[in-house]
C-alpha cells in the first residue's frame, strides 16, 4: 500500500529560525513523483515543488531546498531564514507512475511562524 | 493567466439534499481531478476527467459522481447528503498528458451539511 506519513502535525518558530518539514513515504513502485504543496488560510494548495523518483538531486529554490533520500524513503523540505509569510499547512504528497493525478496526500504540517 | 475557479466558494445543505459543484479549469488543461479535505481523513482523492471521460476514481461510494464538459469544465454532483460529507471540496487541473504532473488547485468550495 501506498502511504505519505507527516509526523510533525504543527510547528511554531520565530522568525529567521530554520525549519525542516519532514516526509516519509511508502511504495513499492519504482517510478513515482513526490510533491509539496503549501496552503494558506485561503484554501488553494500552491505547487511548490515536483520529484520523481529517478532524481535523488536535492534542490534549492530560495529561501527553500529539499532533500530527497530514496534509502530512507524520505523527501524534506526546509525553509531557511523563516517569514511570516511562511505560516500555512505544508503537504507532502505521493502519485504513481499510473495513477493519472490521484495525489496521496500526507496528513500536512501547520507551521506558524511569529515575528 | 486566470487560475482554476470554483463555485460557490460556500455553501450550507441539510442531510438529504443534494449539491452540484462547479470547477472551470485553467485554459488549455483538459484533466480536472476533485478532492475532499476534511479534519479527520485530510485530503483524499474523488476521481479525474480527462477529455470528457472519467479516467480514476477514488474509495467514495457512488453518492459522489462527476463529469465533465467538452470545454474541461467539470462537475461534481453529492446526492443525499450526510453530515459527514461536510469539506472542503478541492478541484485541480493540469495538461493531463504527462505522468505525474504538476497539478493547480482552487480555492475549493467549502461545503457545510446540517
Amino acid at each position: 500500500a501506498q502511504k505519505v506519513t507527516q509526523a510533525q502535525t504543527e510547528i511554531s518558530v520565530v522568525e529567521k529560525e530554520d525549519v525542516t518539514l519532514d516526509c516519509v513515504y511508502e511504495t513499492r513502485d519504482t517510478t513515482y513523483y513526490l510533491f509539496w504543496y503549501k496552503q494558506p488560510p485561503s484554501g488553494e494548495l500552491v505547487f511548490l515543488i515536483r520529484r520523481n523518483s529517478f532524481d535523488e538531486q536535492n534542490e534549492i529554490s530560495g529561501r527553500y531546498s529539499w532533500n530527497f533520500q530514496k534509502s530512507t524513503s524520505s523527501f524534506n523540505f526546509t525553509i531557511t531564514a523563516s517569514q511570516v509569510v511562511d505560516s500555512a499547512v505544508y503537504f507532502c504528497a505521493l502519485i504513481l507512475n499510473q495513477a493519472g493525478t490521484a495525489l496521496i496526500f500526507g496528513k500536512g504540517t501547520t507551521l506558524s511562524v511569529s515575528s | 493567466k486566470a487560475g482554476v475557479t470554483q463555485t460557490p466558494r460556500y455553501l450550507i445543505k441539510t442531510r438529504g439534499q443534494q449539491v452540484t459543484l462547479s470547477c472551470s479549469p485553467i485554459s488549455g488543461h483538459r484533466s480536472v481531478s476533485w478532492y475532499q479535505q476534511t479534519p479527520g481523513q485530510g485530503l483524499q482523492f474523488l476521481f479525474e476527467y480527462f477529455s470528457e471521460t472519467q479516467r480514476n476514481k477514488g474509495n467514495f461510494p457512488g453518492r459522489f459522481s462527476g463529469r465533465q464538459f467538452s470545454n474541461s469544465r467539470s462537475e461534481m454532483n453529492v446526492s443525499t447528503l450526510e453530515l459527514g460529507d461536510s469539506a472542503l471540496y478541492l478541484c485541480a487541473s493540469s495538461l493531463g498528458t504527462t505522468r505525474g504532473g504538476e497539478l493547480f488547485f482552487g480555492e475549493g468550495s467549502r461545503l457545510t451539511v446540517l
